[in-house]
């Protein structure tokens, strides 16, 4: 089947300007997870979804990210007023989670991830 | 606080040496642990988890809570495991990736 996708692969914006990503998971899994990947870095935990709830908001960077999810599915993550050290590979993943109560104890599957650029 | 540590960003093994690529984590509850893999091209992916306990492609791994470390060990390495190590645990409401080793592996 499909795995997951992202949209768009790249996205080149100008500093002040927000930017709207988007992340398609595998079709049945329940959890869902954005990172974040800055150049030289590992990946950054920005926020998990258990169906269209998430838990803890705590590792998204500022207030002028913020992400939601709908009907269990589609997951969109949007960084308002652009500033230059948002530029990175953001990533989501989806996985089936199980009945351990913890996060990411099944595997996570990633998308491409989307390659933003703030001019 | 730091989750997870690597302290290696790169390594290059010749081929047929063993290899191992090293991960110390804090954690103050029973952690679980994982390893990622991202080969040229290719998508971050699942290597292995502690819990398992299992070997995947020769590789192996296994937690030392005495050091708090989850060390990824393979005794022969090949051409084909040259990729990009992340070392991973999950902990409450927020999964912690290390800053990942890019492995190469000589031929």
């Amino acid at each position: 089947g499909a795995g997951v996708s992202q949209s768009p692969s790249n996205k080149v914006t100008e500093k002040g300007k927000d930017v709207e990503l988007r992340c398609d998971p595998i079709s049945g899994h329940t959890a869902l997870y954005w990172y974040r990947q800055s150049l030289g870095q590992g990946l950054e935990f920005l926020i998990y979804f258990q169906g269209n709830s998430a838990p803890d908001k705590s590792g998204l960077p500022s207030d002028r990210f913020s992400a939601e999810r709908t009907g269990g599915s589609v997951s969109t993550l949007t960084i308002q007023r652009t500033q230059q050290e948002d530029s990175a590979v953001y990533l989501c993943a989806s996985s089936l989670e199980g009945t351990s109560g913890r996060i990411g104890t099944d595997t996570q599957y990633f998308g491409p991830g989307t390659r933003l650029t703030v001019l | 606080a730091q989750r997870v540590t690597q302290p290696e960003k790169l390594l290059s093994v010749f081929k047929g040496a063993p290899v191992e690529l090293k991960c110390n984590y804090s954690y103050s509850g029973s952690p679980e642990l994982f390893w990622y893999v991202q080969y040229s091209r290719q998508r971050l992916q699942l290597l292995l988890r502690h819990i398992s306990r299992e070997s995947i492609k020769g590789f192996t791994a296994d937690l030392n809570k005495g050091e708090t470390s989850f060390h990824l060990k393979k005794p022969f390495a090949q051409e084909e495991d040259s990729a990009m190590y992340y070392c991973a645990l999950s902990g409450g409401n927020q999964f912690y990736f290390g800053t990942g080793t890019s492995l190469t592996v000589i031929p």
